[in-house]
């Protein structure tokens, strides 16, 4: 069946650090892929997502790209801030329209 | 206002208990779920409704039960709740099922059993 993989965590960085966040998957066909955040005590929220190839996605910073011949959707932002402190999610839709979620990825940022 | 409101917020009971989780969302969507994530941050889903009718199952033990009474409610019943059902348990709901359709997450239900 269709999978997600993520690199395990922590990831530990200073402010102002680069983030990358490497995600892979396995799917039949072309799935939608996304990002999402949990930050402590709270659901996921949707952070970005691509619906086809070479699509990018974006928001707060934070953007991946749909690479079809890596199958990957890494996660990446320039500089990052103690406020994303958080467990990242990546996912992907498969042709049932069930989420199939990586095992998150914890994210600390020190000041 | 909250878009995807559960109660109980925390749930301690002891093994062979019947429990019930209420989820509500405000949003006026059509499709609502139910995940679990247990202690390792693993996070899957159980149920999923579209309008009131049940569209995904996956293998969950028949001690699970989703009852959505309307569009905007779908409760999960447990019976004669084990240890290994501690997690935190996840209702959300989205317009649709289709992928561009995002899913808005309620902030969870974590159910110890003791």
């Amino acid at each position: 069946g269709d999978s997600v993989t993520q690199m395990e965590g922590p990831v530990t960085l200073s402010e102002e650090a680069c983030l990358t966040i490497n995600c892979t998957y396995t799917a039949t066909g072309y799935p939608s892929l996304f990002w999402y955040v949990q930050y402590p005590g709270e659901g996921l929220q949707l952070l970005l997502k691509a619906t086809k190839a070479d699509d990018k996605g974006s928001n707060k910073g934070f953007e991946a790209t749909y690479r079809k011949e890596t199958t990957s959707f890494h996660l990446e932002k320039g500089s990052v801030q103690v406020s994303d402190s958080a467990v990242y999610f990546c996912a992907l839709m498969d042709s049932s329209y069930k989420l199939i979620f990586g095992s998150g990825t914890r994210l600390l940022v020190r000041p | 206002d909250t878009a995807v409101s559960q109660t109980p917020k925390y749930l301690v009971t002891q093994m062979g208990n019947d429990k019930s989780i209420k989820c509500e969302q405000n949003l006026g969507h059509d499709t609502m779920y139910w995940y679990k994530q247990d202690s390792k941050k693993f996070l899957k889903i159980m149920f999923s409704y579209n309008n009131k009718e049940l569209i995904i199952n996956e293998t969950v033990p028949n001690r699970f039960s989703p009852k959505s009474p309307d569009k905007a409610h779908l409760n999960l019943h447990i019976n004669s709740l084990e240890l290994g059902d501690s997690a935190v348990y996840f209702c959300a709901s989205s317009q649709g099922l289709e992928s561009n359709q995002p899913q808005h997450f309620g902030d969870g239900t974590r159910l110890s059993i003791l």
